[in-house]
């Protein structure tokens, strides 16, 4: 089993429109969670870091459960640039090693 | 402005060739990783220098080596190359602290083995 696991998608989403999307992860000792956004053909960059108790950045909503062992993020308003790959990222030890999903893609259309 | 650079977009090289990727960044971090991404895997990290000289095995270290001379360099080493090591590249730095920093990616080397 993976140790992080997302829906590749792709979600397909009306301009202006809500998506949302989950992201689970099998260690229950897992303590730091994100959310990196990669265009195609580009590397992965920093979205948001995601807290327990839930956090917002202007159309961005990440939240964690920590008793069912998800995070997900909810994009507010789409606009066409939103389109891209969202990776799920789980720090699980010491090291500060990131284990990363494999990806959601979200398409937004005009 | 934050920079990680990657010696090569595309590569193409023959199986058993010894192949050098070579990453720099421009931060004055301690932390540099070496990752493979390929479709439906996601991104898996191969290697990790927590600082000069220092080197631990990541998920997926066999067939490859790596060498952190100096802060800057991070380079990643195909001693004998093969298909299997066909992939996308990523090259990732990191400031250590007590909180886990943003990593900063490369810009990718698209690899292929003939």
């Amino acid at each position: 089993r993976k140790e992080v696991e997302q829906d590749p998608g792709p979600f397909n989403v009306p301009e202006g429109a809500t998506v949302a999307f989950n992201c689970t992860y099998s260690n229950s000792a897992s303590q730091s969670f994100f959310w990196y956004r990669q265009d195609c053909r580009k590397e992965p960059k920093l979205l948001m870091s995601v807290y327990s108790s839930g956090n917002e950045d202007g159309r961005f909503t990440a939240q964690l459960n920590r008793a069912s062992q998800y995070i997900s993020l909810l994009i507010r308003d789409s606009k066409l640039s939103d389109s891209a790959t969202y990776l799920c990222v789980v720090i699980s030890d010491s090291w500060g090693k990131l284990q990363f999903g494999a990806g959601t893609q979200v398409v937004v259309t005009p | 402005d934050v920079k990680v650079t990657q010696s090569s977009r595309y590569l193409v090289k023959r199986t058993g060739e010894k192949v050098f990727l070579e990453c720099v960044q421009d931060m004055d971090h301690e932390n540099m990783f070496w990752y493979r991404q390929d479709p439906g895997l996601g991104l898996r990290l191969i290697y990790f220098s927590y600082d000069v000289k220092m080197k631990e095995k990541g998920d997926i270290p066999e067939g490859y080596s790596v060498s952190r001379e100096k802060k800057e360099r991070f380079s990643l080493i195909l001693e004998s190359a093969s298909t299997n090591q066909t992939s996308m590249y990523l090259c990732a730095s990191r400031l250590t602290g007590i909180a886990y920093n943003e990593q900063f990616f490369g810009p990718g080397t698209r690899l292929t083995v003939l």
